[in-house]
């Protein structure tokens, strides 16, 4: 069972656009939810991170925004480069150790 | 600091044998976990290893399993081998007491 379900599958947005990735929770035990860049032949790499206490965090270009009360979290990124296209997942845990729970993934890719 | 690395990066197998891959957590960091990467399944967690003892365990076969060492340095390994055990096989350190985990580049294992 997907404990975290991640849309859209894929995405294509224009240079400068904005990138909108929306991921959903059911396990109200999670309180740590990043997310991962990952580009073909690599590891996934930690983009950023939130906990539930707050509603957003911003780090340059990249936002996630948090709603508690909905169980959902999104991954928003301004003034997306070409050199963005990769594939994002995002993820949550909890009390649980470190288990990472990830969505399905999207693939983006930023067009010139 | 150096990241976590993976060996081998590479490996084919046939059906029936078993494999070990190895992985070398980031200096410091004592939590090593695992997971599978499929196009069908996206990212699965396996297992995770802390102190030399495992902690937790994904929804996988008894085929699977791993070790941890004195040094932190962990080891998996699948015996019997299916052809649906082909797959990109992450490793993930972290620090104790932080939900920060850093993966290395995975190994791509291919059983034939």
């Amino acid at each position: 069972q997907q404990q975290v379900k991640q849309s859209p599958q894929s995405l294509i947005v224009q240079k400068g656009g904005i990138s909108i990735i929306n991921c959903a929770y059911e396990n109200t035990a999670f309180d740590y939810f990043p997310w991962y860049q990952q580009f073909p032949g690599k590891g996934p790499a930690l983009l950023i991170a939130i906990r539930p206490d707050v509603s957003e965090k911003k780090e340059g270009r990249f936002t996630i925004s948090f709603n508690k009360s909905a169980k959902q979290f999104s991954l928003h990124i301004m003034d997306s480069q070409p050199g963005d296209s990769a594939t994002y997942f995002c993820a949550a845990n909890g009390n649980s150790g470190y288990a990472l729970n990830f969505g399905k993934g999207t693939s983006l890719l930023v067009t010139p | 600091k150096a990241g976590v690395t993976q060996t081998p990066r590479y490996l084919i197998k046939t059906r029936g044998q078993q494999v070990t891959l190895s992985c070398s957590p980031i200096s410091g960091h004592r939590s090593v976990s695992w997971y599978q990467q499929t196009p069908g399944q996206g990212l699965q967690f396996l297992f995770e290893y802390f102190s030399e003892t495992q902690r937790n365990k994904g929804n996988f076969p008894g085929r699977f399993s791993g070790r941890q060492f004195s040094n932190s340095r962990s080891e998996m390994n699948v015996s019997t081998l299916e052809l649906g055990d082909s797959a990109l096989y992450l490793c993930a350190s972290s620090l104790v007491g932080q939900g920060i985990q850093f993966f290395g580049p995975g190994t791509r294992l291919t059983v034939l």
